[in-house]
């Protein structure tokens, strides 16, 4: 079965550039979270989506920042202008929530960012 | 609020010695979940273990075991007879039952030489 897929694997840019990011969940799942790793703060957990409704975006870190998912099976995190401080890797993950119980999330290859 | 805290930032051991990780949770939910990845140096995620705050059994899966003691709040994974592919980042993660989302530990890095 297909993971979770996500692209690019790396993207390099530069300052002010818009940067789209892309993830299409495990077929099923209804839930689906876009986390941000660095090594002075670790994962930080930015947006999570359940039925492709935003549940919770306290993590986005500032207007920059903006995520959609328009179906089940893809999401876009975008950053809008971008910038050096940005640079990360993002990853996406998804899960199956069921009423009642605890979902495990599986996570995407995560796509590296540089921004210049 | 919840907290995951794994001490150890680096970890360095040789092929075959047994080493165990550490994970201090906290949290104020009666019922919660925690969880075990892996972060291998290719970079993504691999999950490794599920556990809930209500079923302190230990679990062994091959060469690696969990011991889950709720009276020290604490989730410590064992990698017995370690092998040179072990070496990546573990990361400890907590998740309040109900809830989606997870907080995550600063991970450990183990590195296994040969």
């Amino acid at each position: 079965d297909a993971g979770v897929i996500q692209s690019p694997r790396h993207e390099v840019t530069e300052m002010g550039q818009e940067v789209t990011l892309r993830c299409k969940p495990i077929s099923g799942h209804n839930s689906l979270f876009w986390y941000r790793q660095t090594m002075m703060r670790g994962l930080e957990l930015l947006i999570y989506f359940n039925n492709n409704v935003p549940i919770d975006d306290s993590g986005m870190p500032e207007d920059r920042f903006s995520a959609k998912m328009p179906n089940a099976s893809f999401s876009t995190l975008k950053i809008q202008p971008s910038e050096p401080r940005d640079s990360a890797v993002y990853f996406c993950a998804s899960s199956a929530r069921t009423s009642g119980a605890q979902e495990t999330q599986y996570f995407g290859p995560g796509t590296r960012l540089l921004v210049l | 609020a919840q907290k995951v805290t794994q001490a150890q930032t680096e970890i360095s051991v040789v092929e075959k010695e047994d080493v165990t990780l550490d994970c201090v949770y906290e949290t104020r939910d009666t019922t919660y979940y925690l969880f075990w990845y892996k972060q291998p140096p290719s970079g993504e995620l691999v999950f490794l273990i599920r556990r809930n705050s209500f079923d302190e059994q230990n679990e062994i899966s091959g060469r690696y075991s969990w011991n889950f003691q709720k009276s020290t709040s604490s989730f410590n994974f064992t990698i017995t007879a370690s092998q040179v592919v072990d070496s990546a980042v573990y990361f400890c993660a907590l998740s309040p039952w109900g809830y989606s989302t997870l907080t995550f530990g600063k991970g450990t890095m183990l590195l296994v030489s040969p």
